[in-house]
């Protein structure tokens, strides 16, 4: 059974970077696949933010790139998210998933991020 | 920034079939895979359907994905008050080289 977990901060303020980790149990991250971030807003829909491979190979939504890093710790089985200078509309649910070949087969549960002084 | 156009709503009693459609371009629908997420009242979602008309593991029959040119759709037979939830399609788009999700479509049991 692979588990995705989300944890980091709830609460980030104007201007300042969201940070959150997703922790992978059940399967290695060595073993393959890619391994990606989506996010949806209060009352919206889903958006990709991007997904990395075991390697570090990455792609992003291009819409978020200049402002969003993912990277992969494959000693800690987790991978991580950085996205700088958030506003009001980075506040929303954050999960992490596998991604195979852009079929997002497991999910972690989500948490939610807002972005408020 | 959603590029594949769903209806914002869908409805049916116990027993009818439900269909949703998904209205993409050639950079997307047309030319990639489709795949379906279902997501539940507070929950995150699940996929339902891969590759156009693959069910996962534990996926019940009753859910069902097609896709013709640009457009893709899942059709929901023998409808049952746990398929209350919201559905996603999905699928790569290659001028926007990215990901990207339907505008989402919630189905109501009536």
């Amino acid at each position: 059974q692979v588990l995705l977990q989300e944890s980091g901060p709830g609460l980030v303020k104007p201007s300042e970077t969201l940070s959150l980790t997703c922790t992978v149990s059940g399967y290695s991250i060595r073993r393959g696949y890619y391994w990606g971030w989506i996010r949806q807003p209060p009352g919206k829909g889903l958006e990709w933010i991007g997904s990395i491979y075991h390697s570090g190979s990455t792609y992003y939504n291009p819409s978020l790139k200049s402002r969003v890093t993912i990277s992969v710790d494959t000693s800690k089985n987790q991978f991580s998210l950085k996205v700088t200078s958030v506003t009001a509309a980075d506040t929303a649910e954050y999960y992490c998933a596998r991604d195979f070949s852009g079929c997002l087969d497991y999910w972690g549960q989500g948490t939610l991020v807002t972005v408020s002084s | 920034q959603s590029v594949l156009t769903q209806p914002p709503s869908a409805s049916g009693t116990p027993g009818q079939r439900v269909t949703i459609s998904c209205s993409g371009s050639s950079s997307n629908i047309g030319s990639n895979t489709v795949n379906w997420y279902q997501q539940l009242p507070g929950a995150a979602p699940k996929l339902l359907i891969y590759s156009n008309s693959q069910r996962p593991s534990g996926v019940p029959d009753r859910c069902s994905g097609s896709k013709s040119g640009t457009s893709a759709s899942l059709a929901i037979s023998g409808l049952q008050s746990e398929d209350e939830a919201d559905f996603y399609c999905a699928a790569w788009d290659d001028i926007l080289n990215g990901y990207v999700f339907g505008t989402g479509t919630k189905v109501t049991v009536l």
